[in-house]
Parts: C-alpha cells; sequence; structure tokens
C-alpha cells in the first residue's frame, strides 16, 4: 500500500531556508498519472496549496510562493521536496505531502484530486 | 484567486441528523469541486470529487452536489465517527484554493 512520509527539521529559523522531504513507499513516484504535491495548514487555519512536482521534473507553484520555493523529485530514492526561502513566522504550518490523482468525470473532462496524503509535519518558524 | 467560501464555520449536530454544508466560489468553477474530511492531528481524507462523485470507501451517507458557484456536501446520517472538519477545494484554475473549513461538533 502506498504511504507518503514527510521529514525535516520542526524549527527553522526566521530568514532561512525551510526542507523538507516526502518519502513514497509501496510503490513508485514515477507514475505517469500521478503529481506529487506540498500543501500547507497554519495553525487554527485553512489549508493551502504550495506547489507539485511530476516524476520527470515539472512543476508548478502557487503564485503567493513562487518566488520562494523550489520543489524537486528524486526517482531513485522515491522522493520528493520542498525548499521555501526567507520564511518568516507566517510560515509556521503543519507540512504535508500529497499524490494528485486524475479522474474524468462524465463528459469527459479532466479533473484531479490529493487522494493520499502524508501524516504532517509541524514546522515552526522561530529564533 | 478563486476564493471557496464556506457555511457555517460550524455547526453542532447530534448522531442520526441531516447535515449540510455549502461551499460558495468567487467565480464558477463548474463541477471542479473536491470535499475533504479531516479530524484533528490527521491529514485530510477525500470524500467528494467532481463536486458529486463519492470517493471509493467512502460511506454512502455522504453526498455533494452543485455546480457554478454553489456546492453543497450533505450528510444524511451523522454518525459518531463523522465529528470532523470538512473542507471544499477548487481545481478549476491555479492556486488550488481550499474553502476554511467546517467544524462539525457533538450537539
Amino acid at each position: 500500500q502506498l504511504q507518503l512520509q514527510e521529514s525535516g527539521p520542526g524549527l527553522v529559523k526566521p530568514s532561512e531556508t525551510l526542507s523538507l522531504t516526502c518519502t513514497v513507499s509501496g510503490g513508485s513516484i514515477s507514475i505517469n498519472t500521478d503529481y506529487w504535491g506540498w500543501i500547507r495548514q497554519p495553525p487554527g487555519k485553512g489549508l493551502e496549496w504550495i506547489g507539485s512536482v511530476y516524476y520527470s521534473g515539472d512543476t508548478y507553484y502557487n503564485p503567493s510562493f513562487k518566488s520562494r520555493v523550489t520543489i524537486s523529485v528524486d526517482t531513485s530514492k522515491n522522493q520528493f521536496s520542498l525548499k521555501l526561502r526567507f520564511v518568516t513566522a507566517a510560515d509556521t504550518a503543519v507540512y504535508y505531502c500529497a499524490r494528485r490523482t486524475y479522474y474524468y468525470d462524465t463528459s469527459g473532462h479532466q479533473g484531479w484530486y490529493f487522494d493520499l496524503w502524508g501524516r504532517g509535519t509541524l514546522v515552526t518558524v522561530s529564533s | 484567486d478563486i476564493q471557496m467560501t464556506q457555511s457555517p464555520a460550524s455547526l453542532s449536530a447530534s448522531v442520526g441528523d441531516r447535515v449540510i454544508i455549502t461551499c460558495r466560489a468567487s467565480q464558477s468553477i463548474h463541477t471542479y469541486v473536491n470535499w475533504y474530511q479531516q479530524k484533528p492531528g490527521k491529514a485530510p481524507k477525500l470524500l467528494i470529487f467532481a463536486s458529486y462523485s463519492l470517493q471509493s470507501g467512502v460511506p454512502s451517507r455522504f453526498s455533494g452536489s452543485g455546480s457554478g458557484t454553489d456546492f453543497t456536501l450533505t450528510i444524511s446520517s451523522l454518525q459518531s465517527e463523522d465529528f470532523a472538519t470538512y473542507c471544499c477545494q477548487q481545481i478549476y484554475s491555479i492556486p488550488w484554493t481550499f474553502g476554511q473549513g467546517t467544524k462539525v461538533e457533538i450537539k
């Protein structure tokens, strides 16, 4: 059964870089139907999509983060990673990695959803 | 960005109650809405995709409807395991955005 697990420091200093890795186990990250994504949830707030990556390295990001974020993939390790630069206290959140899978609706239009998530990891930005 | 506004922010209900949660998009998004359930300390769980399609393994008491800007998630008979926070998500355009969530609490 496919599982995702986030890992990385739980505490990052302001202005530094937040780095997290998501390890995919029980299956391959190189599936041509799937993208992989990062989503975060600040304490007491809603979910916020950060960006997504394909096994080929193709990426797309939330414009709110685009100047600070890099998402990359390492197929040899079955992992993908998040780097968020110049963090502030506002970046304190639970960070989730997730699998994005597509579907076709009854009209033949393609959509997608996040159907498999990691357990999440809390990252606190503080000096 | 497309804003997803959920209502109510929270509600109290009893086991067996019918619960309806609404989500309004700031522009038409056709049926590109997903619904998730989240319990404290847990990752979100996909319930509904494409506005009304039930994800495999999700109980049939959950249903979704709507198109355009107005969407609903209905729990036909609330069970004890359904007390959680529910949120909608639009996948019509980047950035994909989520509603702020509706917390369903025990009455």
